[in-house]
């Protein structure tokens, strides 16, 4: 069974960073792109960003670019977020997904999400 | 404003059968696959068709995608009280090197 969860989420102040993981168990991990998705209270779904199977191809949203920083550490099924220059419109869940088997970044599988929320 | 979309709600009786649009450009939908998810409030969401029109196991076939140019639909037949949930769109966009969500669709069952 796939299972992917997530932690590292909580309050920050505004400029502030935090840094989110992932850890998945049921499947190769390493077989598999990864992405962060985020909703923020009460609205739709935002594709964070991605990064590939082997961690050599890394993608962003133009709104996280430059502050957001996709990783993965194959050896411990982790998938990391770190999070700098925090915004109060960076207040969501994000979820960590796992791809299909042919890379799309999209998500076959879904955690079930933590809550960051930037506030002084 | 979503680059991709959707009309914001849709609705219908038990048994009718609904569609929910998602419409984007040459970069986006015109290039590349269509995805749909759905979420219930509180819970992640869930796929439901990949690849334009193929269904995960366990998604019943009276859920079916297609794609057509620059837009796609979700067609639900029979629709059923627990088919109320949010529906969202998706593909990857060329230009952005990154996918995109449509806003979302709300559907109502009556």
């Amino acid at each position: 069974e796939v299972q992917l969860l997530e932690s590292g989420g909580g309050l920050v102040q505004p400029g502030g960073s935090l840094r989110l993981s992932c850890t998945a168990s049921g499947f190769t991990f390493n077989n598999y792109a990864m992405s962060w998705v985020r909703q923020a209270p009460g609205k739709g779904l935002e594709w964070v960003s991605g990064i590939s199977a082997s961690d050599d191809s890394t993608y962003y949203a133009d709104s996280v670019k430059g502050r957001f920083t996709i990783s993965r550490d194959n050896s411990k099924n982790t998938l990391y977020v770190q999070m700098n220059s925090l915004r109060a419109e960076d207040t969501a869940v994000y979820y960590c997904a796992k791809d299909l088997p042919i890379t799309s970044f999209q998500a076959e599988y879904w955690g079930q999400g933590t809550l960051v929320t930037v506030s002084s | 404003q979503s680059v991709v979309t959707q009309p914001p709600s849709a609705s219908g009786t038990p048994g009718q059968r609904v569609t929910i649009s998602c419409s984007g450009s040459s970069s986006n939908i015109g290039s590349n696959y269509v995805y749909w998810y759905q979420q219930f409030p509180g819970t992640a969401p869930k796929l439901l068709i990949y690849r334009n029109n193929q269904r995960p196991s366990g998604v019943p076939d009276r859920i079916s995608g297609s794609k057509s140019g620059t837009s796609a639909s979700l067609a639900i037949s029979g629709l059923r009280s627990e088919d109320e949930a949010d529906y969202y769109c998706a593909t990857w966009d060329d230009s952005l090197s990154g996918s995109l969500f449509g806003g979302g669709t709300k559907l109502t069952v009556l």
